[in-house]
């Protein structure tokens, strides 16, 4: 089947200080990857879906300087926390639309915290 | 895309099958049905999806429906490793079309 991984999956960051997360599709070229966030039991967020080689479409209330999403190639997509605060502590996961198909794979997911 | 209506919560005896129910009652013709769940701490994992006819695989069987305005996703022996939340969630296939989730079911196999 279709694999995504994502690195680091669990990450402890200095406030005011960058992270950046990596989305690899291993087996599938991807088009089209899309960015969730997950706060402590609740459901996935839809951050931003970004296409290789545009520019990202952010969803409302996500701001698109503090969360840098590159798509620079069809097998990777990469997630930079900017100036990270406690609030963004959370588990960020990344999913991916194989180019041609119809069915989104997600990555293992990556844990920030940011103290 | 269309809104989807899950129980919050159910449990399942070890071994029986679990149905997992979905109303989407605003679906339209051309909106597919996917069925996804997340074992705690870990992504989304696929499970299964379907249009109009009944879809099976080595996960699960997905029920739909004449009038696609419900559907059942089907475990057919629970196993404890089957302990998740499941989300339906309903679809265009176009591409670049994001899966946009709801609070989905927990379900918890018991012993």
């Amino acid at each position: 089947g279709a694999v995504v991984s994502q690195h680091p999956s669990r990450v402890i960051c200095k406030s005011g200080t960058s992270v950046k997360i990596e989305c690899r599709s291993l087996d599938f070229q991807a088009t089209t990857m899309f960015w969730y966030r997950q706060f402590p039991k609740q459901s996935l967020m839809l951050m931003a879906t970004s296409n290789e080689g545009s520019k990202a479409t952010y969803e409302q209330g996500v701001e698109k300087d503090k969360f840098l999403i590159n798509h620079a190639s069809l097998t990777l997509s990469t997630l930079t926390v900017t100036s990270a605060h406690p609030e963004d502590s959370s588990f960020y996961i990344c999913s991916a639309l194989p180019s041609g198909g119809n069915t989104i794979y997600f990555g293992e997911g990556s844990w920030l915290t940011v103290v | 895309d269309a809104k989807t209506t899950q129980p919050p919560s159910m449990d399942c005896a070890e071994g029986r099958a679990a149905n997992l129910p979905c109303n989407h009652s605003t679906i339209s013709g051309n909106e597919y049905v996917y069925w996804y769940r997340q074992i705690h701490s870990q992504g989304p994992q696929y499970i299964i999806h379907g249009l109009k006819n009944n879809e099976t695989n080595e996960m699960a069987s997905l029920i739909i429906t004449e009038d696609r305005k419900s559907s059942t996703l089907i475990l057919p022996h629970a196993t404890l490793r089957d302990t998740a939340v499941y989300y339906c969630i309903v679809r265009f296939n176009n591409a670049g079309n994001m899966l946009t989730f709801g609070g989905g079911t927990r379900l918890m196999v018991k012993p």
